[in-house]
This record gives C-alpha cells, structure tokens and sequence, in this order.
C-alpha cells in the first residue's frame, strides 16, 4: 500500500494553520498513524487510528479521514512543531509510510 | 517506563552480515501482544519499515529485504536481534528498533521508538 504526502515541504509562520494530507492506495479503513520527527531524533507518535490524541501530545495536533484520505491538522503552530511529519499503515503488509512533509518556518 | 536502546557496530563491509540488538528495560519482549519492529532510515530520507516479531515468535518481513533478513527474540537477555545479510551500500542507514502494541489501539501504532543506531556499509 503506498502512502502519498502533500506537501512535500511547506513554509508557515507561528500561529498559522498547517494541514497535510495522506492518500493510501487502496482503502484502509483507520488503520494509519502519525508520527513527527525532529533532527537527529527518533519518531514520536502523534496520532492513532487515524484520529484519535496520543497521550501527552498537545490538542492542536488533530487527525481525520477514513479510508484513502487522511490529513494532519496543527491548529495554531508553535515553534516546537517545526519537524518533519509521516503518516504510516497497519492495514496490510508490508507495514509502509509517507514519504514525509517538512514543516519550515517562514 | 518501557525503554529501547539499539546496539552494534557503526560499520559493516559490503557482502558481509549486519548484525543489531535492541535491548528493552522496563518490561519484558515475551509478555503481552507486542510487537518489536526494525525500521530504517537512509540520512535525509524516508523511513523503511524492515520487519517485526511478535512477543510469541511470529515473524513478518518486508518483502523488498524478505530473502536476507532475520529478525529474533532472545528472552533471556530482553534483546530483540537483526540481521542483514549481503549487505550493500544501499543498506547504509540509521536503524531503530520500536514497539507496536495492538491491544492498545483498534489497528496498532509505533508507541515506543529507541533512539536509533547508524549503520555504514563500507569497505
């Protein structure tokens, strides 16, 4: 299953509203997550499910969609979100990811 | 807290066998329904998903690297292994070893990411 980002990359400022989209494929119900990565660190998880809150990651980070489309929503970003974001699939093997969307202050 | 720390040697020749560790503090590989995972990450690329092994044993294996890889548990020392074999320089990536646990989630997620280890293939 491949999983297309958009954007690639994107330029915001802080307190702006970043979405990004995930397009698998073929449909796979909720089965995706989010993670965000910093340089020189290890991914962290965002979101389950599709859109369901890890615990301990802000409220502005949300997450939506079902089947083939997904998208990340920061609501208002803050300087600690500049990273780099990839969507991920557990609905069929081999387990793949997006190939990312690098979030830069403008 | 459950913790994951990678281990094995930065450098590894073209042909040979790529071997890593990942030992887990804080709880133990054979209980409950984890799963421990290796995932790569070329320097300024993507992320890879390699493999994972469940807390029983069970494996699965990312078809693009199915025909050299094993990934094992050895509970005696909480350790999850990999190994590449016939390695090239296309192998050359940070590796992490993570956690997915699907009791705690309607599909699973990678809850818990060690900090990863470099690996160079290099003669």
């Amino acid at each position: 299953i491949q999983l297309t980002q958009s954007p690639s990359s994107l330029s915001a400022s802080v307190g702006d509203r970043v979405t990004i989209t995930c397009r698998a494929s073929q449909g796979i119900y909720s089965t995706l997550a989010w993670y965000q990565q910093k340089p020189g660190r290890a991914p962290s998880l965002l979101i389950y499910d599709a859109s369901s809150l890890e615990s301990g990651v802000p409220s502005r980070f949300s997450g939506s969609g079902s089947g083939t489309d997904f998208t990340l929503t920061i609501s208002s970003l803050q300087p600690e979100d500049f990273a780099t974001y990839y969507c991920q699939q557990f609905h069929d093997y081999p387990l793949t990811f997006g190939g990312g969307t690098k979030v830069e202050i403008k | 807290q459950v913790q994951l720390q990678e281990s094995g040697p930065g450098l590894v020749k073209p042909s040979q066998t790529l071997s890593l560790t990942c030992t887990v503090s804080g709880g133990s590989i054979s209980s409950g329904s984890f799963h421990w995972n290796w995932i790569r990450q070329p320097a300024g690329k993507g992320l890879e998903w390699v493999g994972r092994i469940s807390s029983s044993g069970n494996t699965n294996y990312n078809p693009s690297l199915k025909s050299r890889v094993t990934i094992s548990l050895d509970p005696s020392k909480n350790q999850i292994s990999l190994r590449l074999r016939s390695v090239t320089a296309a192998d050359t990536a940070m590796y992490y070893c993570a956690r997915d646990d699907p009791s705690s989630y309607d599909s699973s997620a990678f809850d818990i990411w060690g900090q990863g280890t470099m690996v160079t293939v290099s003669s």
